[in-house]
C-alpha cells in the first residue's frame, strides 16, 4: 500500500547547528503535506505544512521544501535548540477526498550542547 | 490555536475491564475526529474516523466492538477499549479537525494506556 517513510531514524546535532530532516512519500496523488513535533508522552504538535502546488515554505526557524519529482519532504531547522530535541513526523494527506493523514516513522533529533 | 483535550492522561487497568478515553475540541466544533494508537518508537497509526451523529469508520484490520467510539456532539469524543488485554496496551492519541476547507488537525496530548 502507499506508504510514507524517513530516511534518518535519529539525527544529532550541535546546539545552533541547522538540522535538515528528511522523508519520502510514495503516493503521488498527495496534495497535502505537514510535519509535527512530538516529545516524549505528549500528542503531536504541528509545525508546518506545505500543499502540492508549493515547494517551498518558510516558518519561524523552519522551513518546509517539497519536490514532488521524486517524492521527497524535508524539514529545516535553523539554529538548532535543545528545546528541539524530539521526535518529527512528516504526514501526508491521503487523498483529496479524506482527512485521513498517513504518518512517517518518525526521525528523533538530539540537541548536543 | 486550537485545543483538544485528552482525559486521561494515563490509565492502568486489570485485564478484562473497560477503559473510556473522552476527547473533546475546547474552543472549536469538531465536526471529524480522528483516533491513533501509537507503539514505543513506532508512528501513529490511524484506528478509525469518528464523524458526529454517525457511525465511525475504522481501519482495516482495527475491530470496531473492541474499540467503540461514539461522537455524540460536535465537541466530545470516546473511544472504550473493552475486554482490555495486555497487548492493548499502547498510547491512545485523538485529533480533532475544526472543519470543512480547514485541512489542518490538532492534537491530543494522549493517554498511555496500561493493562496488567
Amino acid at each position: 500500500g502507499e506508504s510514507v517513510g524517513l530516511h534518518l531514524p535519529t539525527l544529532s546535532v550541535q546546539e545552533g547547528d541547522n538540522s535538515i530532516i528528511n522523508c519520502a512519500y510514495s503516493n503521488s496523488a498527495s496534495d497535502y503535506f505537514i510535519w509535527y513535533k512530538q516529545e516524549s508522552g505528549k500528542g503531536p504538535q504541528f509545525i508546518i505544512d506545505i500543499r502540492s502546488n508549493m515547494d517551498k515554505r518558510q516558518g519561524q526557524r523552519v522551513t518546509v521544501l517539497l519536490n514532488k519529482t521524486v517524492k521527497h519532504l524535508s524539514l529545516q531547522i535553523a539554529a538548532t535548540q535543545p528545546g528541539d530535541s524530539a521526535v518529527y513526523f512528516c504526514a501526508e494527506k491521503e487523498g483529496y477526498n479524506t482527512d485521513k493523514l498517513i504518518f512517517g516513522t518518525g526521525t528523533r533529533l538530539q540537541v548536543f550542547p | 490555536g486550537a485545543v483538544v483535550s485528552q482525559h486521561p492522561s494515563w490509565v492502568i487497568c486489570k485485564s478484562g475491564t473497560s477503559v473510556k478515553i473522552e476527547c473533546r475540541s475546547l474552543d472549536f466544533q469538531a465536526t471529524t475526529m480522528f483516533w491513533y494508537r501509537q507503539f514505543p518508537k513506532q508512528s501513529l497509526m490511524l484506528m478509525a474516523t469518528s464523524n458526529e451523529g454517525s457511525k465511525a469508520t475504522y481501519e482495516q484490520g482495527v475491530e470496531k466492538d473492541k474499540f467503540l467510539i461514539n461522537h455524540a456532539s460536535l465537541t466530545l469524543s470516546t473511544l472504550t477499549v473493552t475486554s482490555a488485554h495486555p497487548e492493548d496496551s499502547s498510547f491512545y492519541i485523538c485529533s480533532a479537525k475544526a472543519d470543512r476547507g480547514n485541512e489542518k488537525l490538532f492534537f491530543g496530548s494522549g493517554t498511555q494506556l496500561s493493562v496488567l
